[in-house]
């Protein structure tokens, strides 16, 4: 399978705990996506890298929240001092220009986060 | 007020059955728009791009009104495997790459 993979899948924590997530994403991909899906909501973004540079960051990332993308290959998104409100699903998604000129993104099966 | 609003339904439509979904959006200087489909527990996937000039595919049409900043999708001859949430979706600046959801549109359909 040559998709966007995620690890873990699921992720359960206690509240203040860190979490670390990773994405891989589609092999040619430059650019890599994270956002956040809780119930019945659309996902929403949180951040945006082009190779190993971090381009784009919503205001919804926290001072908790970072993400990296050390190599411009696979990325992680770590949340410190987790808390109930962090439990969602986060998605992880990947584009090229060169693929329908970089407007579709392929996402990843996600990972679900729990917060006790 | 959202970016981008859609009625969340959920619509609960026979096989068969022509089903339309609409959306509405708040930046008027949005450049594309998309319509993303989700199965229940997966992730997003394309369904297709919307153009100016409307667009079909197989048994759907998506039409963009930028005047009312309206998007618009029509399923035709629904089959058992369309149900899924339906999301609309804007990119809102040009040059920039995040993707602004809507809160998607429930869809079921019964044989």
């Amino acid at each position: 399978d040559t998709g966007v993979s995620q690890d873990p899948r699921h992720k359960i924590t206690k509240r203040g705990q860190n979490v670390t997530f990773r994405c891989d994403p589609i092999s040619e991909h430059n650019r890599l996506y994270w956002y956040r899906q809780t119930l019945g909501q659309g996902p929403e973004f949180l951040t945006y890298f082009q190779n190993e540079a971090q381009l784009e960051k919503s205001r919804l990332l926290s001072d908790r929240f970072s993400a990296e993308r050390p190599k411009g290959s696979f990325s992680t998104l770590e949340i410190q001092r987790t808390e109930q409100g962090d439990s969602a699903m986060y998605l992880c998604a990947s584009s090229s220009r060169r693929t329908s000129g970089g407007t579709e993104q392929f996402f990843g099966p996600g990972t679900r986060l729990t917060v006790l | 007020r959202k970016e981008v609003e859609q009625d969340p339904g959920p619509f609960n439509v026979p096989e068969g059955a022509t089903v339309a979904f609409n959306c509405t959006y708040s930046n008027s200087a949005s450049q594309s728009f998309f319509w993303y489909r989700q199965d229940c527990r997966k992730e997003p996937k394309l369904l297709m791009s919307v153009y100016s000039s409307g667009n079909e595919d197989g048994r759907f049409t998506a039409q963009l009104n930028r005047a009312s900043q309206y998007i618009s999708l029509l399923i035709r001859d629904s089959k058992l495997s369309d149900s899924a949430t339906y999301l609309c979706v804007v990119n809102p600046i040009q040059g920039a790459q995040k993707l602004v959801f809507g809160q998607g549109t429930r869809l079921t359909i019964n044989p």
